[in-house]
């Protein structure tokens, strides 16, 4: 049973616009969710976190929202930029709830493409 | 400061041999986990150490074990090879445990069983 789904397995946006990747989780344990960032060759890095005490976090072109009564969080790049082509996992813990036992939880990743 | 280590990075082995993986983490991190990922599963957590126990273990069969030494460095070994086994193996560090504070991952050790 996938615990976090990432519906799209690849997404395509033009160069300046606003990429938007989605994230479902079912597990009412997860309180912290993560992005991480992958390139070929490479492993992930981390990108930006939430908790489940916020909806929204901020950090230069990349906005992570948390809607916890629909379990779905949302990943916003503006403007998106040709670097930004990468796979982007979304993870999830319960770091406070102590449901993170298992690790990190991860989705299976979507495939941003940043088209010139 | 050096990032997550591991070695090697492409091996090819046969159905029914065993392979050891190492980690090394970054400096004064405690905390060493492992993920496999697959085409069709994305990253799946194999297992966490933390101060050389094992915290705790993800959903894989015992042919799949791993150590942590006490300069915080990692193996994983897979015994008894099966061709699914062929993957990207991810190992990632963190100061505390990895559900409580943000993973560092190394480049992978890709291994192909034929």
């Amino acid at each position: 049973d996938q615990q976090v789904k990432q519906n799209s397995p690849s997404l395509s946006v033009q160069e300046g616009r606003i990429s938007i990747l989605n994230c479902d989780y079912t597990n009412s344990m997860f309180d912290y969710f993560l992005w991480y960032k992958k390139y070929p060759a490479e492993g992930p890095t981390f990108l930006i976190s939430i908790s489940s005490i916020k909806d929204k976090n901020e950090d230069g072109r990349f906005t992570v929202f948390l809607n916890k009564s629909a379990k779905h969080l949302s990943l916003h790049i503006v403007p998106s930029q040709p670097g930004d082509s990468a796979v982007y996992f979304c993870a999830a813990t319960g770091m406070y709830s102590g449901g993170g036992a298992d690790g990190l939880t991860f989705g299976k990743g979507t495939h941003l493409i940043i088209q010139p | 400061k050096a990032g997550v280590t591991q070695t090697p990075r492409y091996l090819i082995k046969t159905r029914g041999q065993q392979v050891t993986l190492s980690c090394s983490p970054i400096s004064g991190h405690r905390s060493v986990s492992w993920y496999q990922q697959t085409p069709g599963q994305g990253l799946q957590f194999l297992f966490e150490y933390f101060s050389e126990t094992q915290r705790n273990k993800g959903n894989f069969p015992g042919r799949f074990s791993g150590r942590q030494f006490s300069n915080s460095r990692s193996e994983m070994n897979v015994s008894t090879l099966e061709l699914g086994d062929s993957a990207l193996y991810l190992c990632a560090s963190s100061l505390g445990y990895s559900g409580a504070n943000v993973l560092t991952f190394g480049a992978g050790s890709r291994l192909t069983v034929l």
